[in-house]
C-alpha cells in the first residue's frame, strides 16, 4: 500500500503562479526524494531532503520538512507551461531496508500558459 | 553518459503468457529496483537487486521474480500473467547507501488482453 498522501491530488495554476504541493507520509524516514513524472513515462529526480534537513532549494523548487508532523512541501515557483507533470513524494525510511522507495499517490499539475 | 535504459517500451501479452522486462542501470551504479505503476497510482516497490541477489522484495507474488547480471543489469520475470498486471514497470539503479538518489528509466508499458 501507498504510505504517503500528496494533497492536492490534483492543481491547475496560470504560468508564472506558484505551486505548492504536500505529501504526508506515516513512518520515520531516512530521507524524502520528489520525482516529476511527465504523462506516464519515467520518474525523473528533482530534489532529495534528509531527516535532519528542513528546507532545500534548487533552481525554482523548494523543499520543506517537517518531521514532526510527518510531512513535506515541494514549491515551484514562476511556474511554466513545462512544468505540467504529476509530482511525486517518495520516503525512504529507517526501517524499511537498504534503499526501497515509498511513493505518494501524486499530484497532477497542470500549468496554462 | 547513458542513462537508464528499459527494453522494450511498450509489449502486450495474453493472459496466463510469461513475460521478460529488461534493465540496464546508469553507468557505474550497482544496485537496481523494479516498480510496478498502476495507472493513476504511484509506483509500488517489487524487489531490489545489489551483487546478483534479491535483496529486497515488496508485496508481490511469487509470480513475479527477477535476475541481476555480472554487468548489474537486470530482468523482471512475471509468470502466468493476469489482467491486473497491466501497468508501467520502472525500473531504477543507484549506487549504494541509503541515501543515494535513485534514477528511473522510461518504463515499459505491459497490457495484457
Amino acid at each position: 500500500s501507498q504510505q504517503g498522501e500528496e494533497d492536492p491530488q490534483a492543481l491547475s495554476i496560470q504560468e508564472g503562479e506558484n505551486a505548492t504541493m504536500n505529501c504526508s507520509y506515516k513512518t520515520s524516514i531516512n530521507n524524502l526524494q520528489w520525482y516529476r513524472q511527465n504523462s506516464g513515462r519515467g520518474l525523473v529526480h528533482l530534489i532529495l531532503i534528509r531527516s535532519n534537513e528542513r528546507e532545500k532549494h534548487s533552481g525554482r523548487l523548494r523543499v520543506t520538512l517537517d518531521t514532526s508532523k510527518k510531512s513535506s512541501s515541494l514549491l515551484i515557483t514562476a511556474s511554466r507551461a513545462a512544468d505540467t507533470a504529476s509530482y511525486f513524494c517518495a520516503t525512504r525510511g529507517t526501517n524499511t531496508g537498504f534503499q526501497k522507495l515509498v511513493f505518494g499517490t501524486g499530484t497532477r499539475l497542470l500549468v496554462s500558459p | 553518459d547513458a542513462g537508464v535504459t528499459q527494453s522494450p517500451t511498450h509489449l502486450i501479452k495474453t493472459r496466463g503468457q510469461q513475460v521478460t522486462l529488461r534493465c540496464s542501470p546508469k553507468s557505474g551504479h550497482d544496485t537496481v529496483s523494479w516498480y510496478q505503476q498502476a495507472l493513476g497510482q504511484g509506483p509500488q516497490f517489487i524487489f531490489q537487486y545489489y551483487e546478483e541477489e534479491e535483496r529486497q522484495r515488496g508485496n508481490f507474488p511469487d509470480r513475479f521474480s527477477g535476475h541481476q547480471f555480472p554487468n548489474y543489469s537486470s530482468e523482471l520475470n512475471v509468470n502466468a500473467l493476469l489482467l491486473g498486471d497491466s501497468a508501467l514497470y520502472l525500473c531504477a539503479s543507484s549506487l549504494g547507501g541509503v541515501e543515494a538518489e535513485a534514477f528511473f528509466g522510461q518504463g515499459t508499458r505491459l497490457t495484457v488482453v
